[in-house]
């Protein structure tokens, strides 16, 4: 069965760092396009995020420079490294795999980041 | 970036109503047109991709269909576990966006 579990989520102060893995199983993440998606509580979905086996990646402008996508194939996990957090990223984010016309097909249970001081 | 407008924002509609949301893109996405449901406190869950395909799982009362930059998501007779959210999403060029979303309220 493919299943994404994320873990990582939590309040951190604007200008710190954090990183939210998403274990993958039933399946290979570095043979297939991965992403994060991010939802503002309330509100509508923002994609962030995607990566294809490391060699393929790109970010939504609000967090390029800031965030890093990247899967580890000896744990078939996903991550994302997120270091100069603002209050603005305050949101559910969301790991999802992927399909052929790069719709997200399957998704984990999504995790809380909460930018506050 | 391609923007995504769907319509309406909300629609209220009863068990067994055939309902529509359309969703326009600012420029060609060919059938890369994405439809996902989200209830609340839950993940997304595709529905529809490649603008008319249907993910493994999906009630046959769910449909998409269009291409270029006019795309609709059709229930053809509402059921009760249909009150959800639902965004469309353009996977043609990245920024890879979604529509402001649809929630769908029980009349």
């Amino acid at each position: 069965e493919v299943q994404l579990v994320q873990s990582g989520g939590g309040l951190v102060q604007p200008g710190e760092s954090l990183r939210l893995s998403c274990a993958a199983s039933g399946f290979t993440v570095s043979s297939h396009y991965m992403s994060w998606v991010r939802q503002a509580p309330g509100k509508g979905l923002e994609w962030v995020s995607f990566t294809y086996n490391g060699a393929d990646t790109d970010y939504a402008d609000s967090v390029k420079g800031r965030f890093t996508i990247y899967a580890d194939t000896s744990n078939n996990t996903l991550y994302l490294q997120m270091n100069s957090l603002r209050v603005e990223d305050t949101a559910f984010y969301y790991c999802a795999r992927m399909g052929g016309w790069l719709q997200s097909e399957c998704w984990g249970q999504g995790t809380l980041v909460t930018v506050s001081s | 970036d391609i923007q995504m407008t769907q319509s309406p924002s909300s629609l209220s509609a009863s068990v067994g109503d055939r309902v529509t949301i359309t969703c326009r893109a600012s420029q060609s996405i060919s059938s890369y047109l994405n439809w996902y449901q989200q209830k609340p406190g839950k993940a997304p869950k595709l529905l529809i991709y490649a603008a008319s395909s249907s993910q493994s799982g999906v009630p046959s009362r769910l449909s998409g269909s269009g291409s270029g930059t006019d795309f609709t998501l059709t229930i053809s007779s509402l059921q009760p576990e249909d009150f959800a959210t639902y965004y469309c999403q353009q996977s043609y060029s990245t920024p890879y966006t979604f529509g402001q979303g649809t929630k769908l309220e029980m009349k």
